[in-house]
């Protein structure tokens, strides 16, 4: 089967602009999640998608970060107006049982 | 709160030596327990899980590792590690209810030497 597709994989971008990051889950795979993953550390979690209810967003940074699943499907994630501490590897990842999670290849952010 | 620790930042071995690299975790109960490996530029990739029942649990390429509730510890071995298994390694932990994220360590960085 298809791993979880992720775009762009790079992206350079000034602060205060915005940006889109996108992810493609595993087909059939009920929960999405987004993850931050800044350098020297490991993944942490920014969002939890069941379908496309929403069930944790308890660490987003709901000021500048959004997210949405539509159709239960694709997942997007938005960061308006970009930080320099946002600079980081966001990994999208899905699961059908809930017990073992699958990540795509991130998408590397840059905030200048 | 669930917490992991991987005590060593930087691991350097030699191909052909073993590895172990450590991972204590926090947590009420026995957690499902799991560790992923990420080579440069790539997303984390599975090579084992501990839910429950033996204690030693077997993964990909060669990897196995030991559940020891006494010690909340679940500790990753090879016996003979190769050139290829050069990347960050995470150990991580999540609710043993399912539908949760996973708690990730900091990670161990492991460099291979001929």
């Amino acid at each position: 089967e298809a791993g979880v597709a992720q775009s762009p994989r790079y992206k350079i971008i000034e602060k205060r602009q915005s940006v889109a990051f996108w992810c493609n889950p595993i087909s059939g795979h009920a929960t999405l999640y987004w993850y931050q993953q800044i350098l020297g550390q490991g993944p942490k979690l920014l969002i939890q998608f069941q379908n496309n209810g929403v069930v944790d967003d308890s660490q987003l940074p709901k000021d500048r970060f959004s997210a949405e699943r539509l159709k239960g499907v694709d997942s997007t994630l938005k960061i308006q107006p970009a930080k320099l501490e946002d600079s980081a590897v966001y990994l999208c990842a899905s699961s059908r049982d809930n017990y073992e999670q699958y990540f795509g290849p991130g998408t590397r952010l840059t905030v200048t | 709160a669930q917490s992991v620790t991987q005590p060593d930042i930087h691991i350097t071995v030699s191909e052909g030596a073993s590895l172990e690299l450590r991972c204590n975790y926090s947590y009420g109960a026995t957690p499902y327990l799991f560790w992923y490996v990420q080579s440069p530029g790539q997303g984390l990739q599975l090579l084992l899980k501990y839910f429950s029942g033996d204690t030693l649990v077997q993964g990909i390429k060669g990897f196995e590792a030991e559940f020891k509730r006494s010690q909340s510890s679940f500790n990753l071995r090879k016996p003979s590690v190769h050139w290829s298994d050069a990347a960050e390694y995470f150990c991580a932990v999540a609710p043993p209810s399912g539908n949760t994220p996973l708690v990730f360590g900091k990670g161990t960085r492991l460099s291979v030497i001929a």
